[in-house]
């Protein structure tokens, strides 16, 4: 089955600096990748999506600049918190598509808790 | 993009069959009905998606109304390791995932 891995599960960064959060699928290539948030007791949103060799496309209210996405390959996408605040502390979790023709929907990261202190 | 409505919570009796329902009248004719459910800090994980007709696989089995506007996620016997968020979606080929708010399942013992 179709398998993604996301690196760090858990990282604890100072206000002010950047962290960078890697998306890999293992057995597959993806097309497209998306990134989601969660706040705790609540669902995720989704943030963006990512798609190899072209640019993010963000949801509304995310803030481009803040999080920088990076497709470089069609196996690895990255998110980069930049000037991490306490308020992005949150869940973030990355999925993958095999493609728009792939009806099985999307295989999901562990996620990646992100404490900003 | 069209959306679902699923009760908030749930409580099941370990090994009984749990029937989680799902609300999504405004389905158009191309959209797949998917399942995931979600373990306390753990990304989603795929259980079941349909079209039209009726699907089973190891996990579970998913029950379409003939005129698609609402679905039943069903759990033969459900465990311990079952209680979950679980999420009724609709999605489009090369569209995007939105979850809604789910239905927390708690199962006892």
């Amino acid at each position: 089955g179709a398998v993604v891995s996301q690196h760090p599960s858990r990282v604890i960064c100072k206000s002010g600096t950047s962290v960078k959060i890697e998306c890999r699928s293992l057995d597959f290539q993806a097309t497209t990748m998306f990134w989601y948030r969660q706040f705790p007791k609540q669902s995720l949103m989704l943030m963006a999506t990512s798609n190899e060799g072209s640019k993010a496309t963000y949801e509304q209210g995310v803030e481009k600049d803040k999080f920088l996405i990076n497709h470089a390959s069609l196996t690895l996408s990255t998110l980069t918190v930049t000037s991490a605040h306490p308020e992005d502390s949150s869940f973030y979790i990355c999925s993958a598509s095999k493609g728009p023709l792939d009806s099985n929907g999307y295989t999901f990261g562990s996620g990646t808790r992100l404490t900003v202190v | 993009d069209a959306k679902t409505t699923q009760p908030n919570s749930m409580e099941s009796n370990e090994e009984e069959p749990v029937h989680l329902p799902c609300n999504h009248s405004t389905i158009s004719g191309t959209d797949y009905i998917h399942w995931y459910r979600q373990l306390p800090s753990q990304g989603p994980e795929y259980v079941i998606h349909g079209l039209t007709s009726n699907v089973n696989n190891r996990m579970a089995s998913l029950a379409i109304a003939e005129d698609r506007k609402s679905s039943t996620l069903i759990l033969h016997r459900a465990t311990l390791r079952d209680a979950a968020v679980y999420y009724c979606i609709l999605y489009n080929q090369g569209g995007k995932l939105i979850f809604g708010q789910g239905t927390e399942l708690s199962v006892k013992p």
